[in-house]
């Protein structure tokens, strides 16, 4: 069964911490993985990774892949407040079908 | 407004009845998606739809029911409400490719008593 996992569930951190939110996955016919920013509404789009060892960046936000670990990381550098949200990791299949994990609920404290 | 939107945004039904939820896009988007979401599982698939006419089953499928009349509208029915399908519903939409990431809507929450 297709599967994404991501660690941790939760984390509470401080203003000008980095964090790092992990996404494992287990899919048959893998095509990309993407993250989203969710904020007490719809998901919004972070990035999408298909290759590996490419570092995908915007601002204080970067991502990468590994596909033969079948992994991703997603790092926050410098957080703020803004940042607190649910951030999901799916992964794309050959397909149409689109797998989520559970997502990590990050809290930024002042 | 371009964009995808739902309707309508809070509903709350009895068990047993009937509820549509609508979706609407106007990027002339192929792929629509709907999606529910509920505490510590995420965003599980429910169904999709490739075209007009063409519907298929994703994740958790039981109890819901689907159409694609037209392009621009995928409403998901409930035919038989229950109270596990209190959850929050997210339509989605995107492109032709599978490189192309999915646009969500809003959000309905709907809660069955």
């Amino acid at each position: 069964e297709d599967k994404v996992v991501q660690s941790p569930l939760s984390l509470v951190v401080h203003e000008g911490d980095t964090v790092t939110l992990n996404c494992s996955y287990e899919v048959t016919n893998f095509r990309s993985l993407l993250w989203y920013k969710q904020e007490k509404k719809a998901p919004t789009f972070l990035f999408m990774l298909t290759s590996s060892g490419i570092e995908k960046k915007s601002g204080r936000l970067s991502s990468i892949l590994d596909k033969k670990e079948l992994f991703s990381i997603l790092n926050i550098t410098a957080t703020q407040t803004g940042d607190s949200a649910v951030y999901l990791c799916a992964v794309s299949e050959y397909g149409n079908k689109l797998v989520f994990g559970a997502g990590t609920i990050l809290r930024v404290k002042s | 407004d371009a964009g995808i939107t739902q309707s309508p945004r809070y509903k709350i039904t009895e068990t047993g009845r009937q509820v549509t939820l609508m979706c609407h896009q106007t990027w002339s988007h192929s792929y629509m998606f709907w999606y529910r979401q509920d505490l510590g599982h995420g965003l599980r698939l429910i169904y999709y739809s490739a075209a007009a006419d063409i519907t298929d089953k994703g994740e958790v499928p039981d109890g819901y029911v689907v159409s694609r009349s037209k392009t621009e509208n995928f409403p998901l029915t409930l035919e038989s409400a229950t109270r596990s399908q209190t959850s929050v519903y997210f339509c989605a939409s995107r492109g032709g490719s599978t490189l192309y990431e999915q646009y969500f809507g809003p959000g309905t929450r709907l809660t069955v008593t």
